[in-house]
């Protein structure tokens, strides 16, 4: 079935550097993505969104690119810092309320 | 701090046992929803309310019984429970009607373990 997914299931970072974490998607009409942030003990938080009709949007600190020709999502964090840590989620909006998260990836931060 | 109070944060029960989670938002919202998350696995999608309807039911054990009394609570009625029933149960409202969902606010789980 199509579902969203990550490349990598964990990722190392030095404090200071900055951080890529991508996910793949195979759902071509999907046309808004998430990206969420799970702390240890903590519900999801929303990082930041983009639609379908943008291929790069910026946060705070944040980066999120949409690739629809290769179906490829990215969060770039500048800057990473202890707090970064966490385990990142893309979710894919779709029209019926159902949002679907791909695998995860769990972000460490090495000081 | 988020804006989608759940309790308890933490409940430990029997298979025999009746417990109800809830959850409360003051955002205005009207789309609902309760998400399972296991250890170390994304969370998965239970019931979704919108205005007060059940909308969507993932195909749950009816063991899992929801309720949305109003715009602003959302409960989850537990009976009879498996211990494979253990994990993060997640509460999550967003401003969306209609067509599909917008940002989903999280409250911060309630962990539930059944023995």
């Amino acid at each position: 079935g199509e579902s969203v997914g990550l490349h990598l299931p964990t990722l190392s970072v030095q404090e200071g550097d900055n951080s890529i974490i991508n996910c793949a998607y195979s759902n071509s009409a999907s046309d808004y993505f998430i990206w969420y942030k799970q702390e240890s003990g903590k519900g999801p938080q929303f990082i930041i969104d983009i639609r379908s009709n943008m291929d790069k949007r910026q946060g705070q600190r944040v980066t999120v690119l949409l690739n629809k020709t290769v179906k490829h999502l990215s969060l770039q964090i500048a800057a990473t810092q202890p707090g970064d840590s966490a385990v990142y989620f893309c979710a894919e909006n779709r029209r019926d309320y159902k949002l679907s998260f791909g695998a995860g990836t769990t972000v460490t931060v090495r000081a | 701090d988020t804006e989608v109070t759940q309790t308890p944060k933490h409940l430990v029960m029997g298979m025999t046992n009746k417990k109800s989670l809830k959850c409360e938002q003051h955002m205005g919202h009207r789309a609902m929803y309760w998400y399972k998350q296991k250890a170390k696995k994304p969370p998965e999608l239970m019931f979704v309310y919108s205005y007060e309807k059940l909308s969507i039911n993932e195909s749950v054990p009816s063991r899992f019984s929801p309720e949305c009394p109003n715009s602003s609570l959302l409960n989850l009625h537990l009976h009879a429970l498996q211990p494979e029933d253990s994990a993060l149960y997640l509460c999550a409202s967003s401003t969306t009607s209609g067509g599909g969902t917008g940002e989903l606010f999280f409250g911060e789980g309630s962990r539930l373990t059944v023995l």
